[in-house]
């Protein structure tokens, strides 16, 4: 199957800073991305869609200006969790798919912990 | 709205044994339906799946069929293996009303351990 890289894998930050992740696909151009965010032993949880070009779609609850989520290539997405606090610690994976009816690919995620 | 049961864990197993991992879900329409595998350290690969009532998925010797009578989707495989040590996730995708597929909606997880 199609490669989605996601990184970095493990981020250990203060709180008050800013985090961003990168969610790559590999070998095939992602119009669509996802970011889901797990916490222990719950379901994945998605944050936002994200299409290339345009702006995120956020999940109800989710804090967009907490959450930035930018889309800019069709192969990379960045989520940027700003000012983060402990409560924020999970742990985050994307996806990507090149068409609506497609499978989309996951990427390993990503544990981030605030400290 | 959507949501998917899963089986909770960890379940332990030895080498050969029998492996069930129940999954019921609760959706409108017809979603297709998927199970998921996360080996440690790497993404979610999928494993199988089924789009409609009594399609049975199958790959790598794991099985589920699509049960609409009891809205269940449960997986088995008949001899499980060290290498089958995951974490498995249950998942529905419903088709929206263009026919575009939506996101998945997961169940929470259940780790498996197969001990040699």
């Amino acid at each position: 199957g199609a490669v989605v890289s996601q990184h970095p894998s493990r981020v250990i930050c203060k709180s008050g800073t800013s985090v961003k992740i990168e969610c790559r696909s590999l070998d095939f151009q992602a119009t669509t991305m996802f970011w889901y965010r797990q916490f222990p032993k719950q379901s994945l949880m998605l944050m936002a869609t994200s299409n290339e070009g345009s702006k995120a779609t956020y999940e109800q609850g989710v804090e967009k200006d907490k959450f930035l989520i930018n889309h800019a290539s069709l192969t990379l997405s960045t989520l940027t969790v700003t000012s983060a606090h402990p409560e924020d610690s999970s742990f985050y994976i994307c996806s990507a798919r090149d068409s609506p009816n497609t499978e989309a690919f996951f990427g390993q995620g990503t544990r981030l912990t605030v400290v | 709205g959507d949501s998917v049961t899963q089986m909770e864990g960890p379940v332990t197993l030895s080498e050969e044994a029998f492996l069930t991992i129940n999954c019921t879900y609760t959706a409108t329409g017809y979603p297709s339906l998927f199970w998921y595998v996360q080996y440690p350290g790497e993404g979610l690969q999928l494993l199988l799946k089924a789009t409609k009532a009594d399609d049975k998925g199958s790959n790598k010797g794991f099985e589920a069929t699509y049960r609409k009578e009891t809205t269940s989707f449960h997986l088995e495989k008949g001899s499980v293996q060290v290498s089958d040590s995951a974490v498995y996730f249950c998942a529905l995708s419903n088709r929206g009303s263009s026919g575009s597929a939506r996101q998945l909606t997961f169940g929470s997880g259940t780790q498996l351990t197969v001990l040699p």
